[in-house]
């Protein structure tokens, strides 16, 4: 099964504690993103990656970190830096990032993340 | 960066009945893409549509790039269309990849 595959489903952290989700594709895709959903809202980039060990910034990148080691493999961990880290975390993947063709994005099923 | 804005920000429809959604965007783009977001909230890809039109089944979409705006169309809506309807745009240059998201279209179709 060709896919996005997020892991854990739901996540609940305490205040403090550093956490790692987890974002999987098997697509053979160059690049992949990251996206927060707060209720009510669209959605906002966090950060994203064009290719194998390179990734920038996003519009909220502030109390997060990524690595991007693997082309499969995207974790996003979010910092105790981050003040309100309560929110739907979606994982997306396109072909390429650079070319109109090829640029549509597909998204993972996501990770709801409370912090207690 | 580019600015992504929906209409309407609700709508109620009795199943059966036709509509369309509109979103417009303040600069050219490189990536149109509209999504549907299920009560699980999964994103299920639309459209692909930078510009032109296209149809699936009983949705379609028409994107007019010189005039900053794309149109989704439902016809003859089923309950099972409801939930979220979100535009997203890529204006490419320094920006490419980066999807800008609208508020979403919450659609809630009655039986």
């Amino acid at each position: 099964d060709g896919g996005i595959t997020q892991s854990p489903k739901y996540l609940f952290r305490k205040e403090g504690q550093n956490v790692t989700l987890s974002c999987e594709q098997n697509l053979n895709h160059d690049a992949m993103y990251w996206y927060r959903q707060d209720p009510g809202q669209g959605l906002r980039l966090i950060y994203y990656s064009q290719i194998v060990n390179d990734f920038q910034k996003g519009d909220i990148a502030e109390g997060y970190s990524v690595s991007r080691e693997k082309k499969e493999s995207f974790p996003l961990t979010v910092t105790s830096a981050q003040k309100n880290p309560t929110a739907f975390y979606l994982c997306a993947s396109s072909l390429t990032s650079g070319s109109t063709l090829y640029n549509e994005q597909f998204f993972g099923p996501g990770t709801r993340l409370t912090v207690l | 960066g580019i600015q992504v804005e929906q209409s309407p920000p609700d709508l109620i429809l009795q199943e059966g009945a036709n509509s369309t959604l509109r979103c417009n965007f303040s600069d050219s783009v490189n990536n149109l893409q509209w999504f549907h977001q299920n009560p699980w909230g999964q994103l299920i890809n639309l459209f692909y549509i930078p510009s032109g039109t296209k149809q699936n089944g009983r949705l379609s979409a028409t994107t007019v790039a010189t005039e900053r705006y794309s149109l989704l169309y439902i016809s003859s809506s089923q309950t099972t269309d409801s939930g979220v309807y979100f535009c997203a745009a890529d204006a490419g240059g320094t920006s490419y990849g980066k999807l800008t998201f609208g508020q979403g279209t919450i659609l809630t179709v009655h039986p």
